[in-house]
């Protein structure tokens, strides 16, 4: 079955420490990648999305996303973390047929002063 | 443009009690999709609606209805809530013509007691 992992629930990092948040993916072929940023009471905000080409992926608010088909993997990077970066985060993925979204449990980041 | 509304935001029900979570969208997407979010377990696909007069089940349907009204409006209906459907659920349009991104609503809290 289709299944996205994300491994660790929550993570805390000092504001200025660089971050990564860890995704893998099991599919028969590789997928659609996305990651989606969730603030507290919000709605789902897309950072950046993989779907061919260079493995690196830059998305907004400064963060970036490496593709590694060895790994099936899909981790999410930020080099300096801002205090607003505080939220839920999931990764999602998607067949390239078809367009329906399998996510990760979401990784919740929390920033020290 | 609006992007993608629900009403209403917040909803207490008892028991037995059916209602009516209302989404709709301004970017002439095909694609409609609804989830739940449950702390822990991402988002869930409940239904989708690959195009206006069509549904499909998704991962957790039971004890849903949906109706696409037309292009813009997709609903979700509990007939006889229960507890187990307290939960925050998201309604989503898809921009297949951009590698199947996902706008989503601002979420409706939904406390079944």
């Amino acid at each position: 079955a289709q299944s996205v992992t994300q491994p660790d629930i929550h993570i805390t990092v000092s504001e200025g420490a660089s971050l990564e948040l860890r995704c893998n993916y099991s599919y028969g072929a590789t997928p659609y990648l996305f990651w989606y940023v969730q603030s507290p009471g919000q709605g789902l905000q897309l950072l950046l999305k993989y779907f061919s080409g260079d493995t690196l992926v830059q998305g907004i608010k400064g963060f970036e996303a490496e593709f590694k088909r060895s790994q099936s993997s899909f981790n999410l990077r930020k080099p300096s973390v801002h205090w607003s970066d505080a939220a839920e985060y999931f990764c999602a993925a998607a067949t390239w047929a078809g367009n329906m979204l399998t996510f990760g449990g979401g990784t919740r980041l929390m920033v020290k002063p | 443009n609006a992007g993608v509304t629900q009403t209403p935001k917040f909803q207490v029900l008892k028991t037995g009690q059916s209602m009516t979570l209302q989404c709709a969208q301004d970017m002439n997407h095909n694609s409609m999709y609804w989830y739940r979010q449950d702390p822990g377990m991402g988002l869930r696909l409940i239904y989708y609606s690959a195009s206006e007069g069509t549904t499909d089940k998704g991962e957790v349907p039971n004890g849903y209805n949906v109706s696409r009204l037309n292009k813009r409006e997709f609903s979700l209906r509990l007939e006889s809530a229960a507890p187990s459907q307290t939960s925050v659920y998201f309604c989503a349009s898809i921009a297949t013509d951009r590698a199947n991104e996902q706008f989503f609503g601002p979420g409706t809290r939904l406390t079944v007691l």
